[in-house]
């Protein structure tokens, strides 16, 4: 198995572009999440989901993002329009009913 | 709310010395508790989980974390660590909607 796969590993974008970040989940994973990761907040949840539906998006930090699960093996999170404070990591991580998570490699996002 | 907290924030320890990293969670229902691991400039992988059974649980590298359910403590230990343990650790308790709940990591130094 491949792993959780992001894209693109790094992004650097100017301010009040959209941004689109990728996410393929483990096979037969049904659950799946965002996290974004700075040196100020540490580990933030921004956003899971069970089974393609989304169960908790009350860590999304305001209405410039969104995240979509069309399927089982796609999801998305954007940003638009971007702002230098959303500069992070962003990473999806995949479970099988949370027996543990696997993470993907991660997003490195810039904006300038 | 559920929460996991760890004591500290950055630990320094030179080579060979013994490790233990305090996580205390608050859930009052079945627990599973897990350790991650990040290396610099990598995402999260798994360390160890408990989920039932012996309280003390060995994990990859030589780490291993005791359950305590009186103490709601779930401490990771290392009887030596090495240069290359240097990473930041977090602590997460499975919460009641099926997400991980993570503490806000100890970053871990280890002086060669």
């Amino acid at each position: 198995d491949a792993g959780v796969i992001q894209s693109p590993r790094h992004e650097v974008t100017e301010m009040g572009q959209e941004v689109t970040l990728r996410c393929k989940p483990i096979s037969g994973h049904d659950y799946l999440f965002w996290y974004r990761q700075t040196m100020m907040r540490g580990l933030e949840l921004l956003i899971y989901f069970n089974n393609n539906v989304p169960i908790d998006d009350s860590g999304m930090p305001e209405d410039r993002f969104s995240a979509k699960m069309p399927n089982a093996s796609f999801s998305t999170l954007k940003i638009q329009p971007s702002e230098p404070r959303d500069s992070a990591v962003y990473f999806c991580a995949s479970s099988f009913s949370v027996v543990g998570y696997t993470f993907g490699s991660g997003t490195r996002l810039t904006v300038v | 709310a559920q929460s996991v907290s760890q004591h500290n924030h950055h630990v320094i320890l030179s080579e060979a010395a013994s490790l233990e990293l305090g996580c205390n969670y608050s859930y009052g229902g079945t627990v599973n508790l897990f350790w991650y691991v990040q290396y610099p400039g990598q995402h999260l992988q798994l360390l160890l989980k408990y989920f039932s059974g012996d309280p003390l649980v060995k994990g990859i590298k030589g780490f291993e974390a005791e359950f305590i359910k009186s103490k709601f403590s779930f401490n990771l230990r290392k009887p030596s660590v090495q240069w290359s343990d240097t990473a930041e650790y977090f602590c997460a308790v499975k919460g009641s909607q099926g997400n991980l709940i993570f503490g806000k990591g100890t970053k871990l130094s280890v002086k060669p």
